[in-house]
């Protein structure tokens, strides 16, 4: 069966700083992979998605970046935080279907 | 006006209730439909999916769409508390492609 894994679950970081979230899935091959942020009470916001390796395509302009290394591996990451960059990010996956799984999430904070 | 539009709630049901979970959607090209549960500060967990007009059924649930007024419905029978949880519309156009969600209904099963 297929798993998906986010690292690390909660996050805080003061404002400038670096960051690098991780998402990978297991028991599948060449997913689409993708990376939502969900505000406080809020629906989820599409950031990028990525239908192989090295392939991404952003939704959102802002500081973010994602990156997909290897096959199953997913990375979301910024060079200097923002406040506004506070939310719970999500990353999920499909395949050849219709239905979308998603990770557990990460909560960040930046302070 | 948004792609997809959800009674914002949040709404408080006594245990054994009928609830119903309602979206509207403006984008006639939407093929596929889904509902997920989101507890909270977890990821969502897709409870049903549906491509066609009319019902769904599983278990207490039921997933309802009307393609001709571009409506959908999730009906949650017998509610439990275990069921209080924000609840995720979502539409798709095709298979493996990025979802546009609603922002979620917040719902209360109170014992």
């Amino acid at each position: 069966s297929q798993t998906i894994h986010q690292w690390p679950a909660t996050l805080v970081q003061p404002v400038g700083s670096p960051l690098s979230l991780e998402c990978t899935v297991e028991g599948t091959s060449n997913p689409n992979l993708y990376w939502y942020r969900q505000a406080a009470g809020r629906g989820l916001q599409l950031l990028f998605y990525s239908v192989g390796i090295g392939q991404i395509s952003s939704e959102v302009p802002q500081n973010l970046s994602a990156s997909r290394p290897q096959d199953r591996q997913f990375i979301l990451s910024s060079k200097k935080l923002l406040l506004s960059d506070s939310g719970f990010y999500l990353c999920a996956w499909t395949r050849d279907n219709y239905e979308q799984y998603f990770g557990p999430g990460t909560r960040l904070t930046v302070t | 006006q948004k792609e997809v539009e959800q009674d914002p709630g949040p709404l408080s049901v006594p245990e054994g209730a009928i609830v119903s979970l309602n979206c509207t959607y403006s984008n006639s090209a939407f093929q596929y439909f889904m509902w997920y549960r989101q507890y909270s500060r977890k990821g969502p967990e897709l409870l049903m999916y549906t491509y066609s007009s009319g019902n769904k059924e599983d278990g207490r649930f039921t997933a309802q769409v009307d393609k001709s007024s571009k409506y959908i419905s999730l009906f949650i029978r017998d509610s439990q508390p275990s069921d209080s949880a924000t609840y995720l519309c979502a539409k798709g156009k095709t298979s493996g492609s990025r979802l546009t969600f609603g922002e979620g209904t917040q719902l209360t099963v109170n014992p």
